[in-house]
């Protein structure tokens, strides 16, 4: 089984500044990486995932992801916040060729300050 | 939340009282998932199901059953309601190996 860390489970950022949300997990197989966002009181919205190829993936709402093979990360950045991106951020990891299962870290509450 | 819906949106439960919740898409996704959501622990797969006639165990299955009849509906069954099954209860679809999984809007429980 995979298991997927993420650092921060709660993390305060002032409107305009940049933001790194950290995700590390942990697999001996190859895997394929996605980015989720909640909004109080909804369901999981896909930001962004990465599957093969370039390992700078660019997302939905500005925000972008690194994967790193070597660390095993999947880090989450944004340049600059807005008071709209306050909501819960999940990473997630399944295999990729028995990817029937996701699964999820515990997620980190995003606060931007005004 | 489009092509996933969960009824109901709320319930509220006695101990010991059942209850099926509902999960129904309109993707022809082949695979569908249950998980549930508590504060704090991210989210657990309860069951999933690769095809109709095709179910099988996730992390947390204890407590609950879930049949595949059909492509559209994968419906969730607590036979015995526990103040431990309080949570927020979540279906989600994909279409295939790498794709995306897309969430329903969430049914919240609390057992009482």
């Amino acid at each position: 089984a995979q298991s997927v860390t993420q650092l921060d489970s709660q993390v305060p950022v002032f409107e305009e500044a940049p933001v790194e949300l950290r995700c590390n997990y942990s697999s001996s197989v190859s895997v394929y990486l996605f980015w989720y966002v909640q909004y109080p009181n909804q369901g999981l919205q896909l930001l962004l995932k990465y599957l093969s190829g370039s390992t700078l993936v660019k997302g939905i709402n500005g925000f972008e992801a690194e994967f790193n093979k070597s660390q095993t990360s999947f880090h989450l950045r944004k340049p600059s916040v807005h008071i709209s991106d306050t909501a819960e951020y999940f990473c997630a990891v399944s295999e990729q060729y028995t990817g029937n299962q996701f699964y999820f870290g515990t997620g980190t509450s995003l606060t931007v300050i005004p | 939340n489009a092509g996933v819906t969960q009824t109901p949106k709320f319930r509220i439960l006695k101990i010991g009282q059942s209850m099926t919740l509902q999960c129904t898409q309109d993707m022809n996704h082949n695979y569908m998932y249950w998980y549930r959501q508590d504060p704090g622990m991210g989210l657990k797969l309860i069951y999933y199901s690769v095809g109709a006639g095709i179910t099988d165990k996730g992390e947390v299955p204890n407590g609950y059953n879930v049949s595949r009849s059909t492509t559209e509906d994968f419906p969730l069954r607590l036979e015995l309601a526990a103040p431990s099954q309080t949570s927020v209860y979540f279906c989600a679809i994909k279409g295939g190996q790498g794709e995306t999984q897309y969430f329903g809007p969430g049914t919240r429980l609390l057992v009482l």
